[in-house]
C-alpha cells in the first residue's frame, strides 16, 4: 500500500519571499509519478508540478520546484516569490505506473502574507 | 476547451436516501476518476471509469457506484446516504487514463446530510 505523508499542516510565509512544503510517501514501487497539487478556497483542484520517479532532474515550472530524493522517499516543494494568490491548501499526491488513481497527503494550508 | 464540469455545486440531503451527482470530462477525455474529500479522513479515490467500464475501485461500500456513458460523461449514486457520507466529492478526468497524463478535476459537488 502506499502512503503520503504532510507533516506540516499550516505555514505562512511573507510575500516575496521563498517557502518549502515537506511531502513523504512510502511504497515498494520502482515507476511511480509524484505530484503536488493546489487547492485555493474555490475548492477546484490544480497540478502544480509533477514528477516521474524515473527522472534524476527535479521538476520546474515557473516559480514551483521540486526537490525528489527517491533513495529518501521524499518530494518537497518550494515556491520562490510568493504570491498572495498561492494561498491555498497544497496536497501532495502519489500515482503508480500503470494506475490511474491518486493517493493523497493530508495537506499542508499555506498562507500568503502581504 | 471547457474544464471538467460537476452538478449540482451544493446538495442537501437527509439519511436513507440517496443521490446521484454529474461529472462531465473534458472534451476527448475518456477516463472518470472520483474522490472523496473529508476533514477526517482526507481525500480517498472511489473509483474510476473508462470506456464505460470500471477500471479500478477504492476501498468504499457498496452503497457506492457509480457508471459512464458513452459521451464519457459520468454519474456516481449513493444509496442510503449516512451523516459521514457529508463530503465534497471530486471528480477528476484525463485522455486516456495512463498514468502519466496529468488529471484535470472540478470544482466537486458538497454534499451535507442532515
Amino acid at each position: 500500500a502506499q502512503t503520503v505523508t504532510q507533516s506540516q499542516p499550516e505555514m505562512s510565509v511573507q510575500e516575496a519571499e521563498t517557502v518549502t512544503l515537506s511531502c513523504t510517501y512510502d511504497t515498494s514501487e520502482n515507476n511511480y509519478y509524484l505530484f503536488w497539487y493546489k487547492q485555493p478556497p474555490s475548492r477546484q483542484m490544480i497540478l502544480v508540478i509533477r514528477q516521474e520517479a524515473y527522472k534524476q532532474q527535479n521538476a520546474t515550472e515557473n516559480r514551483f520546484s521540486v526537490n525528489f530524493q527517491k533513495a529518501a522517499k521524499s518530494f518537497s516543494l518550494k515556491i520562490s516569490d510568493s504570491q498572495l494568490g498561492d494561498t491555498a491548501m497544497y496536497f501532495c499526491a502519489f500515482m503508480r505506473s500503470g494506475a490511474n488513481n491518486l493517493f493523497f497527503g493530508t495537506g499542508t494550508r499555506l498562507t500568503v502574507i502581504p | 476547451k471547457a474544464g471538467v464540469t460537476q452538478t449540482p455545486r451544493y446538495l442537501i440531503k437527509t439519511r436513507g436516501q440517496q443521490v446521484t451527482l454529474s461529472c462531465s470530462p473534458i472534451s476527448g477525455h475518456r477516463s472518470v476518476s472520483w474522490y472523496q474529500q473529508t476533514p477526517g479522513q482526507g481525500l480517498q479515490f472511489l473509483f474510476e471509469y473508462f470506456s464505460e467500464t470500471q477500471r479500478n475501485k477504492g476501498n468504499f461500500p457498496g452503497r457506492f457506484s457509480g457508471r459512464q456513458f458513452s459521451n464519457s460523461r459520468s454519474e456516481m449514486n449513493v444509496s442510503t446516504l449516512e451523516l459521514g457520507d457529508s463530503a465534497l466529492y471530486l471528480c477528476a478526468s484525463s485522455q486516456d487514463g495512463a498514468s502519466n497524463q496529468p488529471q484535470h478535476f472540478g470544482d466537486g459537488t458538497r454534499l451535507s446530510i442532515l
